[in-house]
């Protein structure tokens, strides 16, 4: 079933402007994880946070994580046009048998 | 650096016969995962291995598709009587054990005409 689903499903921002979206998801979790795909390419994971973490930054990408409202968000500061792309959460659930449950996704666009 | 290899990048198959979706893991990874991605959609869970096993098939159909990891060898997808509806790209991912971050190849694109 699919556990985590992204807010907005689709972005369109200036270039230079920051870039926020959402994640929910329904159960407990071990991690959540945050994927771009680029038009018809296979996902590049971004950034891994631990359900005990509550922030992470990696470059441009600030990740946080609230256990209590079952969220996440990312924020892509001073966003480039190579930042257009279609950007997933992954959660996983522990006990080692589920593989990544992925959202459908915020298609970001980014104006030049 | 060899990444997560799929092939082939693009299948086409009549109504009927059999696809078969190759992964190659990076080297030295044991846990495989397949997903399947409709147009404009996320990716849909199908089935998660490791060398020899099958972990978790709750994302794959009953009928017609099967997966297996040997021992020696890449990963295979095997979707037998393929139906239009199975026309998708197909994504291979792996990662050297549960829970980490995962690897992604380039997928196979399934077109069934």
């Amino acid at each position: 079933s699919q556990q985590g689903e992204e807010d907005p499903q689709a972005l369109s921002i200036q270039e230079g402007e920051n870039a926020t979206m959402n994640c929910s998801y329904k159960t407990s979790i071990n991690n959540l994880q945050w994927y771009r795909q680029n038009s018809g390419r296979g996902l590049v994971h971004l950034i891994l946070i631990r359900s005990n973490e509550r922030e992470k930054h990696s470059g441009r990408l600030r990740v946080t994580l609230d256990t209590s409202k079952k969220s996440s968000s990312l924020l892509i500061t001073a966003s480039r046009a190579a930042d257009t792309a279609s950007y997933f959460c992954a959660t996983t659930s522990g006990g080692g048998a589920d593989g990544l449950t992925f959202g459908k996704g915020t298609h970001l666009i980014i104006q030049p | 650096n060899a990444g997560v290899m799929q092939n082939p990048r693009h299948l086409v198959r009549r109504r009927g016969q059999e696809a078969r979706l190759r992964c190659s893991p990076v080297k030295g990874h044991s846990h495989v995962y397949w997903y399947r991605q409709l147009p404009e959609e996320g990716l849909k869970f199908m089935v998660y291995l490791q060398k020899e096993n099958i972990i978790d098939e709750s994302g794959m159909p009953k009928e017609r598709f099967s997966a297996e990891f040997p021992k020696e060898g890449p990963s295979i997808l095997r979707i037998q009587q393929v139906v239009r509806g199975d026309s998708a790209a197909y994504f291979c991912a792996s990662s050297p054990k549960g829970e980490t971050e995962a690897f992604f190849g380039q997928g196979t694109r399934l077109t069934v005409v």
